[in-house]
């Protein structure tokens, strides 16, 4: 079963916009984490929140946490067309089980 | 950051036989690993959690018996699809959890694309 549920489901914006993707979960969590997954491949980690931080940054992303709304959102600020790809978030309830959300297909245009 | 090596990257196998994926972590240890299964354009889907030493734990709707699951190192992990039908044809995909530093953080294989014919 799936935890997470992302929107939008798809975005496409023009380089150098800032893009933002939202997920919303059902269950208490540990920790949520932001992966990107090009076209057929696997997945890379960009981020990782912890259920008592509300805000964290790396690099262009910034990731946000509210879990009394049990969601959190995704900003890439100044796009590039190489930051096309799908991104998933995942929450970890526990040690064992890490469950994603349905993603969001972001394409920039050049 | 830690490497999960998973091999092979894509197989195409006749209908009726078996299909054996490996998934190692390659500069650590792990002694959990998940396996996902993800069909084209959605998302990643649990199939069953793999420890190290003991029997896999599946997720609801996944048979033991297609899809079996061997960890028998702290750095290796093996799917094994049988008797693979066409319907089985999706992108499989392990992920080992990070220690040390790393710790709660997964670290993901390349994925393998099984084409069953």
């Amino acid at each position: 079963s799936q935890q997470g549920e992302e929107d939008p489901q798809a975005l496409s914006i023009q380089e150098g916009e800032n893009a933002t993707m939202n997920c919303s979960y059902k269950t208490s969590i540990n920790n949520l984490q932001w992966y990107r997954q090009n076209s057929g491949r696997g997945l890379v980690h960009l981020i990782l929140i912890r259920s008592n931080e509300r805000e964290k940054h790396s690099g262009r992303l910034r990731v946000t946490l509210d879990t009394s709304k049990k969601s959190s959102s995704l900003l890439i600020t100044a796009s590039r067309a190489a930051d096309t790809a799908s991104y998933f978030c995942a929450t970890d309830g526990g040690y064992q089980k890490v469950t994603f959300g349905t993603g969001t297909k972001l394409q920039v245009i050049p | 950051g830690a490497v999960v090596s998973q091999h092979p990257s894509w197989v195409i196998c006749k209908s009726g036989t078996s299909v054996k994926i490996e998934c190692r972590s390659l500069d650590f240890q792990a002694t959990t690993m998940f396996w996902y299964r993800q069909f084209p354009k959605q998302s990643l889907m649990l199939m069953a959690t793999s420890n190290e030493g003991s029997k896999a734990t599946y997720e609801q709707g996944v048979e033991k018996d297609k899809f079996l699951i061997n960890h028998a190192s702290l750095t290796l992990s093996t799917l094994t699809v049988t008797s693979a039908h066409p319907e089985d044809s999706s992108f499989y995909i392990c992920s080992a959890r990070g220690t040390g530093r790393n710790t709660g953080e997964l670290f993901f294989g390349e994925g393998s694309r099984l084409t069953v014919l």
